[in-house]
């Protein structure tokens, strides 16, 4: 099994300041992905975060506004650039066995 | 680019009794059918799967069946128990581990006394 945590927990933000959540795993992890959830609803996939490599994101998603990094198996961080309101949401970072999730960052952006 | 479509948004089931979600999908090369728990606050929990090479699969009261030919799947949690209440999401991959999953809407499932 793999222990995904996240970190901060929560953040609270203004509009137009970036933050940066880190997702860090226990043991090596091949491929990770990020999740955004709005409140009580489903989780939408970000993008895949490639070890050394440009992440590849989905539709709707920018690296420009979100920046993901994967330096090694087992870290990986989301940025959230310029962030307005409506990112107010959890995120999620996953491993790529689809068996695990972290503990999610709950982000409010004031 | 696949769809889920996760047909019930809540189910109210009594202690001990059956509860069924069905969730459909759209894109044929989907063959990977995961399904969560989630508790309020909480992180996903991954609770059964199934892969499009079987049709049933079971883990102690969670059977998950798949029709290919419907592109249709469920979930069955027998003997319900009070902490079986929560939301449910199904999602769907095409099993490469490297493309992610896309998710139902979830079912909040609530089991009553």
């Amino acid at each position: 099994s793999v222990l995904l945590y996240q970190k901060p927990n929560r953040d609270i933000c203004q509009s137009g300041t970036s933050l940066k959540i880190q997702c860090v795993a226990d043991s090596q992890v091949v491929s990770m992905f990020w999740y955004q959830q709005f409140q009580e609803q489903s989780l939408m996939l970000m993008a895949t975060a490639n070890e050394g490599s440009e992440a590849t994101y989905e539709s709707g998603f920018t690296k420009d506004k979100f920046p993901i990094s994967r330096p090694n198996l087992t870290f990986s961080t989301l940025t959230v650039n310029n962030a307005r309101p409506g990112d107010s949401s959890i995120y999620f970072c996953s491993s790529g066995d689809f068996r695990y999730f972290g503990p999610g960052t709950r982000l409010t952006v004031l | 680019g696949e769809k889920v479509e996760q047909h019930e948004s809540t189910l109210s089931v009594r202690e001990g009794d059956s509860a069924v979600i069905n969730c459909t999908y759209t894109d044929t090369a989907s063959s990977y059918f995961p399904w969560y728990k989630q508790e309020a606050g909480k992180s996903l929990h991954f609770v059964i799967d199934i892969r499009s090479n079987v049709d049933r699969k079971q883990s102690q009261r969670l059977i998950v069946l798949l029709d290919k030919k419907a592109k249709r799947f469920s979930l069955h949690i027998t003997a319900t128990q009070p902490e079986d209440s929560a939301i449910y999401f199904c999602a769907a991959s095409p099993n490469n581990y490297a493309q992610g999953l896309t998710f139902g809407l979830g079912t909040r499932v609530s089991v009553f006394p």
